[in-house]
């Protein structure tokens, strides 16, 4: 079975902080992404990567960057988290042309 | 006009119906299909894969995909309570490096 784990299932930080979400997937899978999932407006894409430090922008890259230095990792971080930040946030992975596993999630609370 | 459209409910059932979910979508490039179900608290498992039109079954459920409609289904037969749960649709087009694309996802509630 695709094992897609995230670091932390809940965290809260302070505006301003810069907050790192780490993911990590054991099936050697070239594609990785990361999603904002909110009431109401559903999954969200921010970032996605096809290799190695390679990387795209998704729907709503603002305020997010990623880093993909290993294969099976890949980064999120939050440059100076704000309010609006406060979501939960899924990790995938998959190969090309194939289903998306996805991590339990991260509930990111920014006070 | 987003790419795909589901009616996000609440759907609410008695135990034993036959619930039917759907979703639409406006790209005809799209090829291959997808179920998830999200448990609360939880991230979207992988419920139903489908490559190009047609039905496919697995125990209680089937997945239908028209691709002259550019319409999806989802049917769960002797619906239970264990069914009740977030229904995402998602698909995607080859070209995309994986890329998927969701519906906003149906809340299902099936009461004993």
């Amino acid at each position: 079975d695709v094992k897609v784990t995230q670091s932390s299932r809940y965290l809260v930080k302070r505006t301003g902080e810069k907050v790192f979400l780490e993911c990590v997937q054991d099936m050697d899978h070239e594609n990785m992404f990361w999603y904002r999932q909110d009431p109401g407006l559903g999954l969200r894409l921010i970032y996605f990567s096809y290799d190695v430090k390679m990387k795209e922008k998704g729907d709503i890259p603002e305020g997010y960057s990623v880093s993909r230095e290993k294969k099976e990792r890949f980064s999120l971080i939050l440059e100076s988290a704000s309010t609006n930040q406060t979501s939960m946030y899924l990790c995938a992975s998959s190969s090309q042309g194939q289903p998306q596993h996805f991590g339990d999630g991260t509930r990111l609370s920014i006070l | 006009q987003k790419e795909v459209e589901q009616d996000p409910g609440p759907l609410s059932v008695p135990e034993g119906a036959i619930v039917s979910l759907n979703c639409t979508y406006s790209n005809s490039a799209f090829q291959y299909f997808m179920w998830y179900r999200q448990y609360s608290r939880k991230g979207p498992e992988l419920l139903m894969y489908t490559y190009s039109s047609g039905n496919k079954e697995d125990g209680r459920f089937t997945a239908q995909v028209d691709k002259s409609s550019k319409y999806i289904s989802l049917f769960i037969r002797d619906s239970q309570p264990s069914d009740s749960a977030t229904y995402l649709c998602a698909m995607g087009r080859g070209s995309t490096l994986g890329r998927l694309y969701f519906g906003r996802g149906t809340q299902l509630t099936v009461w004993p």
